[in-house]
């Protein structure tokens, strides 16, 4: 079993839906991160969260709204989401100490209809 | 200019044959370079680090030149199960231990019986 989990691994959502990603990990980490993977893109880095408060926002449309109750847990909340926004969605954590080495989340693969 | 430049591929190979993957990364300021594998619908994982003096893993190699901002990746008496995307990763740190991790696009590898 991977130490970095997310639910659901498939989700269809019409583009007035709201839905709910949900990263968990038992590594033990202390950050936590959103990645979006687009057909024919690079990984492309979304938020990063360090001790439970969000340090990066790459220009996200604010209908990805990210939380990070605690130091194991990460959601990304979704709102009026448009077809570009499908996607796989890639939840990754790492230690501060060692932000090279960070372990992935087998994603969400999300659908926009 | 991208930030990580990858031939995309795909590259087909007969099983036993030698393949080289090529990466060039665009900031000079890139502190430390890796090789992610992505299966098919699966998440990233960490195949090598690369350092500078060249390393080797078994049937993989990693060279850097820093010079020419060039990684690249061998991989000897390639086997089916070697078939999946190779990504090529830098690592920006920007003070501290804040930093991202920069991924290429990946190059397709089909290693065929």
């Amino acid at each position: 079993e991977t130490g970095v989990t997310q639910t659901p691994r498939h989700l269809v959502m019409g583009m007035t839906n709201k839905k709910s990603l949900k990263c968990e990990q038992h590594l033990g980490h202390n950050a936590m991160y959103w990645y979006k993977q687009s057909a024919k893109k690079p990984l492309e880095l979304m938020f990063v969260y360090s001790l439970e408060e969000r340090v990066e926002n790459n220009s996200v449309p604010s209908r990805f709204s990210p939380e990070c109750p605690n130091s194991s847990h990460l959601f990304l909340h979704l709102h009026t989401l448009q077809p570009e926004d499908s996607a796989l969605y890639l939840c990754a954590s790492s230690h501060l100490t060692n932000p090279l080495n960070a372990f992935f989340g087998q994603g969400t693969r999300l659908t926009v209809v | 200019r991208k930030e990580v430049e990858q031939d995309p591929g795909p590259f087909n190979v007969p099983e036993g044959a030698t393949v080289a993957f090529n990466c060039t990364y665009s900031n000079s300021a890139s502190q430390s370079f890796f090789w992610y594998r992505q299966d098919c619908r699966k998440e990233p994982k960490l195949l090598m680090s690369v350092y500078s003096s060249g390393n080797e893993d078994g049937r993989f190699t990693a060279q850097l030149n820093r010079a020419s901002q060039y990684i690249s990746l061998l991989i000897r008496d390639s086997k089916l199960s070697d078939s999946a995307t190779y990504l090529c990763v830098v690592w920006m740190n920007y003070g501290g231990s804040q930093g991202n991790l920069i991924f290429g696009k990946g190059t397709k590898l089909s290693v065929k019986p």
